[in-house]
């Protein structure tokens, strides 16, 4: 079945620094991939959207990339800030155009 | 323009209850997808509905049902609630359906926390 894998731990990033965080999936090819950010008690916030004929997508201090061949997603933030501490989710789509969610990689951004 | 409205926020019911949450979207979008998270794992589809038309169910037991009006409101309802079915149920709206090869992003509410005692 379709399974998709992010970073089961939190990742904990100095203020300023470059957090990567990492998306694999199993078992399909999707056309498309979504991050979105879910601070808690809150709903999912879309970030981007990359397609696979693109190698990589900017916006503003995020970096997405999507390896169709490694079957992954990198998301980067630069020059983080604690306010980027939040759960990302990855989120890549199937055949159906339907969302496979990632279970979601918890960044803290330490002062 | 308003997001998406869940109610009610937060919920306590007991083993064997029903319980019924509502959703509002966005105006103008008329695809409401219902999701289940629980600590730990991602977001869970239960079912999406376009013109009052379920068109995609994920892989939840019966209890679990939905409804479209047609002003795009959205209602899910569970029935003999177990323990397990302690969660966050969130509601995303979108201008269409996935499967009309829709790529755009979802708009999720604020969610409602279902507590099952």
């Amino acid at each position: 079945s379709q399974k998709i894998e992010q970073n089961s731990e939190a990742l904990n990033i100095q203020e300023g620094k470059t957090a990567t965080l990492t998306c694999n999936y199993t078992n399909y090819s999707p056309a498309y991939l979504q991050w979105y950010r879910q601070d808690p008690g809150r709903g999912p916030v879309f970030l981007l959207l990359i397609r696979e004929n693109e190698k990589e997508k900017r916006k503003e201090r995020l970096k997405v990339t999507f390896d169709t061949t490694l079957k992954q997603s990198l998301f980067h933030i630069t020059a983080s800030q604690p306010a980027d501490s939040a759960t990302y989710l990855c989120a890549p789509q199937d055949s159906n155009y339907q969302l496979i969610w990632g279970a979601g990689t918890k960044l803290i951004i330490k002062p | 323009k308003a997001g998406v409205t869940q109610t009610p926020r937060y919920l306590i019911k007991t083993r064997g209850q029903q319980v019924t949450l509502s959703c509002s979207p966005i105006s103008g979008h008329r695809s409401v997808s219902w999701y289940q998270q629980t600590p730990g794992q991602g977001l869970q589809f239960l079912f999406e509905y376009f013109s009052e038309t379920q068109r995609n169910k994920g892989n939840f037991p019966g209890r679990f049902s939905g409804r479209q009006f047609s002003n795009s409101r959205s209602e899910m309802n569970v029935s003999t609630l177990e323990l397990g079915d302690s969660a966050l149920y969130l509601c995303a709206s979108s201008l269409t359906f996935r499967g009309d090869k829709n790529t755009g992003e979802l708009f999720f509410g604020e969610g409602s926390r279902l507590t099952v005692l």
